[in-house]
């Protein structure tokens, strides 16, 4: 079992629709989750950091936090074609990086 | 921009031949960080600074690989007797204090021919 797994992928939405991007980790001592978006050929750049079980919102994103279940969670609402992008999800210092979800936001 | 820089951005060798990278880390911060992001998968962890101290490496590491960073500002990557294996896009990070966020900084995109 990978320590992050990412709910496979490619995802396509319509413009203004809400996408939802899951991510589950294996290492219970993991306080710290980070969502981070790379386009092709880009490095990755962060979008949202959580540490709390619950919900952080930041815009048109919001990540989701729980704990018990290891689970996280990132929705963009409004989605829009510059969404269009893979969607990294990463636990704890030494990073460890899910492999990704490609997201498609159709105009 | 992150403020991280990488140098190379493109490196294009022969089979064998040895490569060095480099990563310019935002200045006032003091850990540093190397990944290796093939396609089509997230980043992996290779290893990890302190200042000047390696104080975590991966097992991906295998001996041909060193990392240094003597001044505990810049560090440098080198790959000896590269393989095909090893195309790949290498990525430094930074991270400063007590902050738990990593900022990336471009990217040194390997091919190994």
């Amino acid at each position: 079992q990978k320590e992050v797994e990412q709910n496979s992928g490619p995802l396509s939405v319509p413009e203004g629709a809400i996408a939802s991007l899951n991510c589950t980790y294996s290492d219970r001592v993991s306080q710290s989750f980070f969502w981070y978006r790379q386009y092709s050929g880009k490095s990755p750049e962060l979008i949202m950091s959580i540490y709390s079980n619950g919900d952080k919102e930041d815009g048109r994103f919001t990540a989701q936090l729980n704990k018990a279940s290891q689970y996280v969670s990132l929705l963009i609402r409004d989605s829009q074609p510059s969404d269009s992008a893979t969607y990294l999800c990463a636990a704890a210092r030494q990073l460890t990086f899910g492999s990704g979800t490609q997201l498609t936001v159709l105009p | 921009d992150t403020g991280v820089s990488q140098d190379p951005r493109h490196k294009i060798t022969k089979r064998g031949q040895n490569v060095t990278f480099r990563c310019d880390p935002i200045s006032e911060h003091n850990r540093l960080y190397w990944y290796r992001q093939t396609l089509g998968q997230g980043p992996e962890f290779l290893t990890y600074f302190q200042n000047e101290a390696q104080l975590e490496k991966s097992r991906l590491l295998s001996d041909r690989f060193s990392a240094e960073r003597p001044k505990g500002s810049f560090s440098t990557l080198e790959i000896q007797r590269t393989e095909q294996g090893d195309s790949a896009m290498y990525l430094c990070a930074s991270r400063g204090g007590y902050q738990e966020t990593q900022y990336f900084g471009p990217g040194t995109r390997l091919l190994v021919l």
